[in-house]
């Protein structure tokens, strides 16, 4: 079966460090991964989507890799904020017709400390 | 541009009711997907309804269904409600105008209790 993972359930940092989260898939390689946030009590909202054939994608203070040797990509905020705690999910989408599935990881708990 | 809306927020039901729950995506997407999320489970995929029609569904007992109308809204109904379908339920649209299209727009989702 298709599995995706997130390898820490909580994570807490310094205000001012780099978060890096790390998601690993098994079996076949994804054709995109999504990147997510979700607050409390709110649905997730998209962050970023990554190509099988891109290596890395920026937005602002939000990286994203994608290593298809390692079966791995990696989120990375810089410069982190307490506004950036939140948990992140990451999301793999792959080729198979016509359709919207994604199967999410279990998601990341993100605590920037102040 | 409104966001999605899901409506009700919260409900409570007891064991054995139905329950019928609604989605509107955002105006012009016409693929509506519904998650189930749990704390044990995580998000999950429940199905994917576009133009009307079920393009894919996950692997939950027939309990579960949805269908979508022609102006894209879309219904999920659980009949014979159990416990363990105590869970927030998020409803999800996109575009699909082209390959590029991906990103999923969630709805704040309606909190299911069951009693």
């Amino acid at each position: 079966s298709q599995k995706i993972e997130q390898n820490s359930e909580a994570l807490n940092i310094q205000e001012g460090k780099t978060a890096t989260l790390t998601c690993n898939y098994t079996n076949y390689s994804p054709a995109y991964l999504q990147w997510y946030r979700q607050d409390p009590g709110r649905g997730p909202v998209f962050l970023l989507l990554i190509r099988e054939n891109e290596k890395e994608k920026r937005k602002e203070r939000l990286k994203v890799t994608f290593d298809t040797t390692l079966k791995q990509s990696l989120f990375h905020i810089t410069a982190s904020q307490p506004a950036d705690s939140a948990t992140y999910l990451c999301a793999r989408m792959n080729y198979g017709g016509a359709t919207n599935k994604l199967i999410f990881g279990t998601g990341t708990l993100l605590a920037v400390q102040p | 541009k409104a966001g999605v809306t899901q409506t009700p927020r919260y409900l409570i039901k007891t064991r054995g009711q139905q329950v019928t729950l609604s989605c509107s995506p955002i105006s012009g997407h016409r693929s509506v997907s519904w998650y189930q999320q749990t704390p044990g489970q995580g998000l999950q995929f429940l199905f994917e309804y576009f133009s009307e029609t079920q393009r894919n569904k996950g692997n939950f007992p027939g309990r579960f269904s949805g269908r979508q109308f022609s102006n894209s809204r879309s219904e999920m109904n659980v009949s014979t409600l159990e416990l363990g379908d105590s869970a927030l339920y998020l409803c999800a649209s996109s575009s699909w105008r082209d390959r590029s299209s991906y990103e999923q727009y969630f709805g704040p989702g309606t909190r299911l209790t069951v009693t």
